[in-house]
């Protein structure tokens, strides 16, 4: 079971990046998916939810209208496009799955993302 | 949104001490609370769910209680590798919000 982050990097203010989750080891439509984000040095913050078939997301305040989610089942794969990026912005970005309990079991290693001029 | 407040922030202890830390919650949220370890430079790893179940492979010294506003993580008796960065994080609404974490130092 294991949940594998790409697309971080360095990006300019304003700028707009798409992470990707590759899961593999279980049966990826049948979990729902969250991002999660590390900025250097704080705390976990909640950033982005999406049920199994993609029907339905949620957001936090400080991504709302900048961010969506997307998933593919097809090819086990989950997204997170980020747009108008700022410095607040910067952090580690992780996929953590939705246990059957809806606690966040399995997580990717993150992927890290800044932004700077 | 439901606000976690996560006390204390940090605390020194010793092998083989009982640590025990709490959240609490802004309003009631059942039993929807998840503890996560995480140690520097690693993803999260979930601990206890539900308040007071323990995710397989976790070893028993790590227990949690409470419902509804109030929750505890318990570790009865600290081992080296428990030194590290614990957090709460409430599931019963969006946003899913995550206490502030406790930093768990040696003594």
């Amino acid at each position: 079971v294991q949940l594998v982050e790409s697309g971080g990097g360095l990006v300019q203010p304003g700028g707009s990046l798409r992470l990707s989750c590759a899961a593999s080891g279980f049966t990826f439509s049948d979990f729902e998916i969250n991002w999660v984000r590390q900025a250097p040095g704080k705390g976990l913050e909640w950033v982005s939810y999406i049920t199994s078939s993609g029907s339905t997301m949620y957001f936090a305040d400080s991504v709302k209208g900048r961010f969506t989610i997307t998933r593919d089942n097809a090819k086990n794969s989950l997204y997170l496009h980020m747009n108008s990026l700022g410095a607040e912005d910067t952090a580690v970005y992780y996929c953590a799955r939705e246990g059957g309990h809806d606690a966040l079991d399995v997580w990717g290693q993150g992927t890290m993302v800044t932004v700077s001029s | 949104a439901i606000q976690m407040t996560q006390s204390p922030s940090s605390l020194s202890a010793s092998v083989g001490d009982r640590v025990t830390i709490t959240c609490r919650a802004s309003q009631g949220m059942r039993n929807d609370l998840g503890w996560y370890q995480q140690k520097p430079g690693k993803a999260p790893n979930l601990l206890i769910y539900a308040a007071s179940s323990l995710q397989s492979g976790v070893p028993s010294r790590f227990s949690g209680s409470g419902s509804g506003t109030d929750f505890t993580l318990t570790i009865s008796s600290l081992q080296p590798e428990d030194f590290a960065t614990y957090y709460c994080l409430q599931y019963y609404s969006y946003p899913k919000t995550f206490g502030h974490g406790t930093k768990v130092e040696i003594k």
